[in-house]
């Protein structure tokens, strides 16, 4: 089906603001990640899920940050009180089944903090 | 844990000229490797891939050995093209770091006519 979708493509919020980015995985995919690319930079794991449970959370950054995908397929991805620090291009990235097979990714959220 | 290093560019060509782009990885276990393609506002998109040592992945006429030995995995093309000018990203999945994919940062390729 259709590839890896997120929305919103663009977001600016105000310095303590809350957001929420969504990424729609392609259908049937059990595996699904997200990533922060700071600009210039290779993307950076956060966080990964196999169907509705997240495996792995090592790199959030901080406990402001926080992911769920509690049906298993769509994701959202929260951030509280935004800081400057927060702009980056948000990548989420979805596999077939485990972790080790190939990632495709989504077009990105580029979040920038005022 | 896991590292790789990629050649730093920007890295500007002319068309038809043969293209490489160096990458060393460090990691334990047998990863996986990738070249991943960012074109202009565009999203990542897979390029080529290896699974094992010796593996050769290709794809629109790039190539990578996947080289235990050298602990590399370097993007080649023998003749670019104006069209190949993007962002191209090594990076690795295993080892000690199961299902994250850990990147390089990245290599700015521009082709000109």
């Amino acid at each position: 089906g259709a590839g890896v979708s997120q929305s919103p493509r663009y977001k600016v919020a105000k310095r303590g603001q809350d957001v929420a980015l969504r990424c729609d995985p392609i259908s049937g995919h059990v595996s699904l990640f997200w990533y922060q690319q700071a600009l210039g930079q290779g993307p950076e794991f956060l966080t990964y899920f196999q169907n509705e449970a997240q495996l792995d959370k090592s790199g959030l950054p901080s406990d402001r940050f926080f992911a769920e995908r509690p049906e298993g397929s769509v994701s959202t991805l929260k951030i509280q009180r935004t800081q400057q620090e927060d702009s980056a291009v948000y990548l989420c990235a979805s596999s077939l089944e485990t972790a080790t097979d190939t990632q495709y990714f989504g077009p990105g959220t580029r979040l920038t903090v005022l | 844990g896991n590292s790789v290093t990629q050649m730093e560019g920007p890295v500007t060509l002319s068309e038809e000229a043969f293209l490489t782009i160096n990458c060393t990885y460090t990691a334990t276990g047998y990863p996986s490797l990738f070249w991943y393609v960012q074109y202009p506002g565009e999203g990542l998109q897979l390029l080529l891939k290896a699974t094992k040592a010796d593996d050769k992945g290709s794809n629109k006429g790039f190539e990578a050995t996947y080289r235990k030995e050298t602990t590399s995995f370097h993007l080649e093309k023998g003749s670019v093209q104006v069209s190949d000018s993007a962002v191209y990203f090594c990076a690795l999945n295993g080892g000690t770091s199961y299902g994250k994919l850990t990147f390089g940062q990245g290599t700015i390729l521009t082709v000109h006519p």
